[in-house]
């Protein structure tokens, strides 16, 4: 079995401050990890994902996310937020076997305010 | 945009009616895939095909029948709902369906209000 956990359901982050939320997850192996993010009435858009080799995996809009093993951990993160950083975002994982689709968290809503 | 559209945006239908959600991608993909987002609650995966063909079919309510008529179309055939299926409609595609093949993308969704 598979599994997401995203344990904030929002965070709030000053504008100019970094930010990060927070995704642990539970495969069999080693995973592939995705973070989405959704912004209001539309539907989710990709940003980042971890496949194998540097642990630092780099997305679009300045984000990054940090695959540790030992941990079960994949956190999104950005050194600078923006207000038009505040959305929704979805951590996703999948284990390399079998043919199981993709495992979304609950969400996490970031709120950067001005 | 994504390059996946979805039809209607916004739905509102009876009980007893029938109707359908379309899903179209434009990127040669070759997997496409139903979510239903409700509030307060994870995205939950739906149907999935690959190559036209059902591969996951995750305990849905035959209420819900999708259709895959070839890889770049996608609809999600609706009877008889219940006001608990509410909710907003989300089709994905992707290249395959084994792991880094899989990064999805998704349409704008369907927001469905069922009276």
């Amino acid at each position: 079995a598979q599994s997401v956990a995203q344990p904030e359901d929002q965070v709030n982050v000053a504008e100019g401050n970094p930010l990060t939320v927070k995704c642990t997850y539970s495969v069999s192996g080693n995973p592939y990890l995705f973070w989405y993010v959704q912004y209001p009435n539309r539907g989710l858009q990709f940003l980042l994902k971890y496949i194998t080799g540097d642990n630092l995996v780099k997305g679009s809009y300045g984000f990054e996310a940090e695959f540790n093993k030992s941990q079960t951990s994949f956190h999104l993160k950005k050194p600078s937020a923006l207000v038009s950083d505040s959305a929704l975002y979805f951590c996703a994982v999948r284990d390399r076997t079998g043919r199981r689709a993709l495992t979304f968290g609950s969400g996490t809503r970031l709120q950067v305010q001005p | 945009e994504t390059g996946v559209t979805q039809t209607p945006r916004h739905l509102v239908m009876g009980m007893t009616n029938k109707k359908s959600l379309k899903c179209e991608q434009h990127l040669g993909h070759n997997a496409m895939y139903w979510y239903k987002q409700s509030a307060k609650k994870p995205l939950e995966l739906m149907f999935v095909y690959s190559l036209e063909e059902r591969v996951e079919n995750n305990s849905v309510p035959s209420r819900f029948s999708p259709e895959c008529p070839n890889s770049s179309h996608l609809f999600l055939h609706l009877h008889t709902l219940q006001p608990e299926d509410s909710a907003l409609y989300l089709c994905a595609s992707s290249r395959g369906t084994s792991g880094e093949q899989e990064t999805q993308y998704f349409g704008p969704g369907t927001r469905l209000l069922v009276l």
